[in-house]
C-alpha cells in the first residue's frame, strides 16, 4: 500500500498569505496524484489531478506540483473561502489511498 | 448536471448488515466505474471499493474485503454497498464518488451526499 504523508497537520495563516501543503508518497506514483478541499459539514471537492491540471472551475490561485514521491499544492493568496481541509490522493496503485490532510485555519 | 444521491444509511448493531445505494443522473453511468469512499468522524477519507463499467472487475480495500460487496444495476443508473459483518470501526459516512474518466482509476469529480452509518449496540 502507498502511503501518502501529509505535512503539515495544521497551517495557520491571514487572508492574502501563501499557503504551501506537502504530499509525501511512500513509492513513486509518478504524476498520478490529485488534490481535494473540504469544506466542514461538505463533500470533499477536487481541485487538482494528475500532480499538476486545475480541475473545471478551479481558481487559478490554485496550483500544483511535484511527481515521483513529492507534490505541493500552493494557494497563491488565501481568501476567506480557502480556509478548509486539504487532501492529496494517488490513483497509481491499488488500494487508492488519501493523505491524512492539512487544515488551513485563520491566523 | 452530474447528481449522486446516497441513501440506505442508519443504525446498525454489531455483525448486522446494510445496503446502501447511490442514485446517478446527468452523465452516461455505464460508461464509468465507480466508487466508494467513507469518513469516520471527525477523521479523513478511505476509499473503500471500486466496480468497473460493467460490474466484472471490482477492487476493495484490505479493510471490507470479504465482509462488503460493491455492485451496481446500469438499467437504473444506481450504485450499490452491501455491507454484512459490520464492526464499530465501519461507522462513518459513505460517499459514492463518480471519477473524471473512464479506464485506469481516476480521481474524483463528484460526490454523492453522503449516507451516515452508524455501528452501535
Amino acid at each position: 500500500e502507498i502511503v501518502l504523508t501529509q505535512s503539515p497537520a495544521t497551517l495557520s495563516l491571514s487572508p492574502g498569505e501563501r499557503a504551501t501543503l506537502s504530499c509525501r508518497a511512500s513509492q513513486s506514483v509518478s504524476s498520478n496524484l490529485a488534490w481535494y478541499q473540504q469544506k466542514p459539514g461538505q463533500t470533499p471537492r477536487l481541485l487538482i489531478y494528475d500532480a499538476s491540471n486545475r480541475a473545471t472551475g478551479i481558481p487559478a490561485r490554485f496550483s500544483g506540483s511535484g511527481s515521483g514521491t513529492d507534490f505541493t499544492l500552493t494557494v497563491s493568496s488565501l481568501e476567506p473561502e480557502d480556509f478548509a481541509v486539504y487532501y492529496c490522493q494517488q490513483r497509481s496503485n491499488w488500494p487508492l489511498t488519501f493523505g491524512g490532510g492539512t487544515k488551513v485555519e485563520i491566523k | 448536471q452530474v447528481q449522486l444521491v446516497d441513501s440506505g444509511g442508519g443504525v446498525v448493531q454489531p455483525g448486522g448488515s446494510l445496503r446502501l445505494s447511490c442514485a446517478a443522473s446527468g452523465f452516461s453511468f455505464s460508461s464509468y466505474g465507480m466508487y466508494w469512499v467513507r469518513q469516520a468522524p471527525g477523521k479523513g477519507l478511505e476509499w473503500v471499493a471500486f466496480v468497473g463499467s460493467t460490474e466484472s472487475y471490482t477492487q476493495y480495500a484490505d479493510s471490507v474485503k470479504g465482509r462488503f460487496t460493491i455492485s451496481r444495476d446500469n438499467s437504473k443508473n444506481t450504485l450499490y454497498l452491501q455491507m454484512n459483518s459490520l464492526k464499530s470501526d465501519d461507522t462513518a459516512v459513505y460517499f459514492c464518488a463518480k471519477p473524471r474518466g473512464g479506464g485506469a482509476p481516476q480521481p474524483f469529480d463528484s460526490w454523492g451526499q453522503g449516507s451516515l452509518v452508524t455501528v452501535s449496540s
